[in-house]
């Protein structure tokens, strides 16, 4: 089956460092995304990895391990605009139409306070 | 800069009610797609469209259809609207591999 699996709720302090983490479980793999989504939002892309490692992008990083089927969001310095939901999502390689599917998780409301 | 805008923030409509939602990019993206997002279940694929005419079913396609005639627009019809529709409905656009998205639509269906 497929599944992806993140927190539901976390919060942090302001200035802080939080990890949001998210695992899955895909039929196949190419590729995963964060994405932010303020309340009553749109969705926007935060980062893509498809290889293993970290990929650092200012207060914003993300981490993959493709053989423990296993990512993570980092969030530096903490402001109270990041207060939101962040989707991870996996781009399944099984093609349909030429494009591979993504699958989101639920995704993680993160609450920053003062 | 890439936009994607959807027809209504907010509508409201009556069980068994004919529903167009209306999608349209402006970056000439051939993939499109809708979703829709429910609390604790997060983005789950309607349909998709890789090309005009083409389409694709997603993983809840039961209760709706789409068009697509042109490729800068994506339908989604509901033909008889029921209770358990009532979500946010999200349409996306890519190239390649990065989704953008419309600010969405929530419907409630009484």
């Amino acid at each position: 089956g497929q599944n992806i699996d993140q927190p539901t709720e976390m919060t942090a302090t302001e200035g802080a460092i939080v990890q949001i983490n998210c695992t899955y479980q895909t039929s196949g793999f190419n590729g995963l995304f964060w994405y932010q989504q303020h309340a009553g939002e749109a969705p926007t892309f935060l980062s893509y990895n498809v290889l293993d490692g970290l990929e650092e992008k200012g207060r914003f990083s993300s981490f993959l391990s493709r053989s423990k089927g296993y990512s993570y969001l980092l969030l530096k310095e903490l402001q109270m605009k990041d207060s939101a939901s962040y989707l991870c999502a996996v781009r399944d390689s099984t093609k349909a139409g030429g494009y591979n599917k993504l699958i989101f998780g639920a995704g993680t409301r993160l609450a920053v306070h003062p | 800069d890439v936009k994607v805008t959807q027809s209504s923030r907010y509508l409201v409509k009556r069980t068994g009610e004919k529903v167009f939602l209306e999608c349209v990019q402006d970056m000439d993206h051939e993939n499109m797609f809708w979703y829709r997002q429910d609390p604790g279940l997060g983005l789950r694929l309607i349909y998709f469209s890789y090309d005009v005419k083409m389409k694709e079913k997603g993983d809840i396609p039961e209760g709706y259809s789409v068009s697509r005639e042109k490729k800068e627009r994506f339908s989604l019809i509901l033909e008889s609207a029921s209770t358990n529709q009532t979500s946010m409905y999200l349409c996306a656009s890519t190239l390649s591999y990065e989704q953008y998205f419309g600010p969405g639509t929530r419907l409630t269906v009484t």
